[in-house]
């Protein structure tokens, strides 16, 4: 079992709607879960970081931790066609210098 | 959030030369700088933890004596793709660690070895 699993799709909606993106991870050992947003040919953007379990709003994106489940969620709202990208889970274990454990990268594309 | 570049962007060499990858922080002194590979449809792969002023320490299975890493200032981190293959053909990304939870990414090397 990998340590991170996640969906690579990929997944196609149309424009305003509502998109969830999930991973689900082995170690329990990770307390710091990250959401990258990658451009084709570009480095990963860091969208969003939660600590441990909970919710994390931002603007049209909530991410979602659930550490009992070892479930990771992100979610956006009102979709637009420039959020078409690949979408990368990350967790780590201490936060700062401790080295990321990715998913392999779910595929989006919002249609206009 | 924290500005990182890297250069060249892109490069293409021939099978058996050394291709050399410079990651700049530019906008804080970064003691810790990390190397990812990307293959095709494909996650990010830690190749190795670059630390300013002493070793890199290098993930299992990636070979230190043909990456070569190089954290020589609190800005600069080089790798060096020594004796490149087609099979190196990849794309080559750093970051560098601002604080707790956050890594920021640089554009990307990408290299074709012919």
């Amino acid at each position: 079992q990998k340590e991170v699993e996640q969906d690579p799709g990929p997944l196609s909606v149309p424009e305003g709607a509502i998109v969830s993106l999930n991973c689900t991870y082995s170690n329990s050992a990770f307390q710091y879960f990250m959401w990258y947003r990658q451009y084709s040919r570009k480095g990963p953007e860091l969208l969003m970081y939660t600590y441990s379990s909970g919710n994390k709003e931002d603007g049209r994106f909530t991410a979602q931790v659930d550490k009992s489940s070892k479930y990771i969620s992100l979610f956006i709202r009102d979709s637009q066609p420039s959020d078409s990208a690949t979408y990368l889970c990350a967790m780590s274990a201490q936060g700062g210098s401790e080295k990321l454990v990715f998913g392999k990268g779910t595929k989006l594309t919002v249609n206009p | 959030g924290a500005v990182v570049s890297q250069h060249p962007s892109r490069v293409i060499c021939k099978s058996g030369t050394s291709v050399k990858i410079e990651c700049r922080s530019l906008d804080f002194q970064a003691t810790t700088m990390f190397w990812y590979r990307q293959f095709p449809k494909q996650s990010l792969m830690l190749m190795a933890t670059s630390n300013e002023g002493s070793k890199a320490t290098y993930e299992q299975g990636v070979e230190k004596d043909k990456f070569l890493i190089n954290h020589a200032s609190l800005t600069l981190s080089t790798l060096t793709v020594t004796s490149a293959h087609p099979e190196d053909s990849s794309f080559y990304i750093c970051s560098v660690s601002r604080a707790a939870y956050e890594q920021y990414f640089g554009p990307g090397t990408r290299l074709t070895v012919t």
